[in-house]
C-alpha cells in the first residue's frame, strides 16, 4: 500500500489563527479524503479532495472553514481557518490507490491539533 | 443512509484469551466492510476487508472477521490476544457514490489487555 506522510504531526495554535496540514503520498492515488477525529470520538469525513477542482464537502463542513487543495495526484493540503478550541482534533488524510468499488482507504498518521 | 454500530465502548481481556469485537451495520445493498485499528498516537491501519465471496475473511496480526448477512454483522475475532493488541478498533462500511468510496465509521471499541 502507499506510504502517506502528514505534516505537521502535531501543533499547538492560538485561537483565531490558521494552520495548513500537508498530505504527501509516495505514488499516484485515485482518491484522497480528509477526516476529523474529535477527542474520544470516531472519524468524520470532512471532504473529498478532487484533483484539479474544488473539494466536495460533507454536510456540516464548509470551504471557508476548511479550504482544501489538491494540485496533483500525490499531494493535498487542508487548512483549518480561524481556529477555536472546538477545532482541537486529530486530522487525518486517507487515500485510495486502486480503482473499482470497495477499494480500502489507507490513512496517514494524522495531525494532532490543539487550540489554546 | 448507512450506519455502523459498535455496541461495546470498552473491552478488557486477559493476554492469551480469545477476543470478539462486535459490529452491526445498516446498509441498503451489499456492503463493503472494513476493520481498522488505531494504536495510541498513530493513524488507522487496515486489518481486513470484506467485499464478496467467502464470508470468513482473514486479516493481518492473526485477526479474522465473519460477515453474516442475516444478522447484519461483521464481528472481529482473534483466538489469542497479545498485549500489543491493546488499541482502538473501528468497524467501517463503504458506500460507492459518484465521488468514490466513502467510509462511515462506528464509534470504536477500546481494547485493554491485562497481563
Amino acid at each position: 500500500s502507499a506510504v502517506i506522510s502528514q505534516k505537521p504531526s502535531r501543533d499547538i495554535c492560538q485561537r483565531g489563527t490558521s494552520l495548513t496540514i500537508q498530505c504527501q503520498v509516495d505514488s499516484q492515488v485515485t482518491m484522497m479524503f480528509w477526516y476529523r477525529q474529535q477527542p474520544g470520538q470516531s472519524l468524520t469525513l470532512i471532504a473529498t479532495a478532487n484533483q484539479g477542482s474544488e473539494a466536495t464537502y460533507e454536510s456540516g463542513f464548509v470551504i471557508d472553514k476548511f479550504p482544501i487543495s489538491r494540485p496533483n495526484l500525490t499531494f493535498s493540503t487542508l487548512t483549518v481557518s480561524n481556529m477555536s478550541p472546538e477545532d482541537s482534533s486529530i486530522y487525518l488524510c486517507s487515500v485510495v490507490t486502486g480503482s473499482g468499488g470497495g477499494q480500502p482507504q489507507h490513512f496517514g498518521d494524522g495531525t494532532r491539533l490543539s487550540i489554546l | 443512509a448507512q450506519s455502523v454500530t459498535q455496541p461495546d465502548i470498552h473491552i478488557t481481556v486477559s493476554e492469551g484469551a480469545s477476543l470478539e469485537l462486535r459490529c452491526n451495520y445498516s446498509y441498503g445493498a451489499t456492503p463493503y466492510l472494513f476493520w481498522y485499528v488505531q494504536s495510541p498516537g498513530q493513524g488507522l491501519q487496515l486489518l481486513l476487508k470484506y467485499f464478496s465471496g467467502d464470508t470468513l475473511v482473514q486479516g493481518i496480526k492473526g485477526f479474522e472477521a465473519e460477515f453474516k448477512r442475516s444478522q447484519s454483522s461483521f464481528n472481529l475475532r482473534k483466538p489469542s490476544v497479545h498485549w500489543s493488541d491493546a488499541a482502538e478498533y473501528f468497524c467501517a462500511v463503504s458506500r460507492l457514490t459518484g465521488g468514490g468510496n466513502k467510509l462511515t465509521f462506528g464509534t470504536g471499541t477500546q481494547l485493554k489487555v491485562e497481563l
